[in-house]
């Protein structure tokens, strides 16, 4: 049972065109939603920890949103170096609070 | 502190060696952690460490999988008798228990290993 769906799978935007990438989750009682951007060949970088509905956090062009369901990682603006792929992960109720992560989105911003 | 570093980078092996992987954490963090991810997919959790303890494994680490954590500072990932399907990027991270993951996990750049 997927805990973690994120789409879409891939997105290809123009530089400077604006968009949002999704992350649904199913485990009920959420300790920490986190998203982090991978580059090819590399390990994940953290971006962002949310903790419960209505949170936000910013970082440059990138802000995330969280619901009881999902959250949203917006792209304001978006340039080729934010091209990466973009990870979210749960950690649900339990001893050891080890994440799950989703499959990630692979973003790709065109000059 | 130049954060987690990962030793090899790359490693080929034929189909039934052994390999080991090595792992620095941030020097600070006492929880350790090994995922695998193949291409296409997200990191799947394999153990972690807190201190020299091993407090977790996955399903997914089956017996040819060990990992250890001497006296709490590096830790090693063996592989033995290599299978075609172990190819993978295998991924250390580092984080401070109680931290409750306000800055998420430290990852590595990984060690790609590639069995023949």
């Amino acid at each position: 049972e997927d805990q973690v769906t994120q789409s879409p799978e891939a997105l290809r935007l123009q530089e400077g065109e604006s968009s949002s990438l999704n992350c649904s989750y199913t485990v009920s009682g959420l300790r920490g939603l986190f998203w982090y951007r991978q580059d090819p060949g590399k390990g994940p970088e953290f971006l962002f920890t949310l903790y419960s509905a209505g949170e936000e956090k910013e970082k440059e062009r990138l802000k995330a949103t969280l619901t009881k369901k999902e959250s949203f990682l917006h792209i304001t603006a978006p340039k080729p170096e934010d091209s990466a792929t973009y990870l979210c992960a749960v950690q649900a109720p339990g001893g050891s609070y080890i994440p799950t992560f989703g499959r990630g989105t692979s973003l790709i911003v065109h000059p | 502190d130049t954060g987690v570093s990962q030793d090899p980078r790359h490693k080929i092996t034929k189909r039934g060696q052994n390999v080991t992987f090595r792992c620095d954490p941030i020097s600070e963090h006492n929880r350790l952690y090994w995922y695998r991810q193949t291409l296409g997919q997200g990191p799947e959790f394999l153990t972690y460490f807190q201190n020299e303890a091993q407090l977790e494994k996955s399903r997914l680490l089956s017996d040819r999988f060990s990992a250890e954590r001497p006296k709490g500072s590096f830790s090693t990932l063996e592989i033995q008798r290599t299978e075609q399907g172990d190819s993978a990027m295998y991924l250390c991270a580092s984080s401070l228990a109680g931290s409750k993951g306000n800055y998420g996990y430290t990852f590595g750049s990984g060690t790609r290993l590639t069995v023949v």
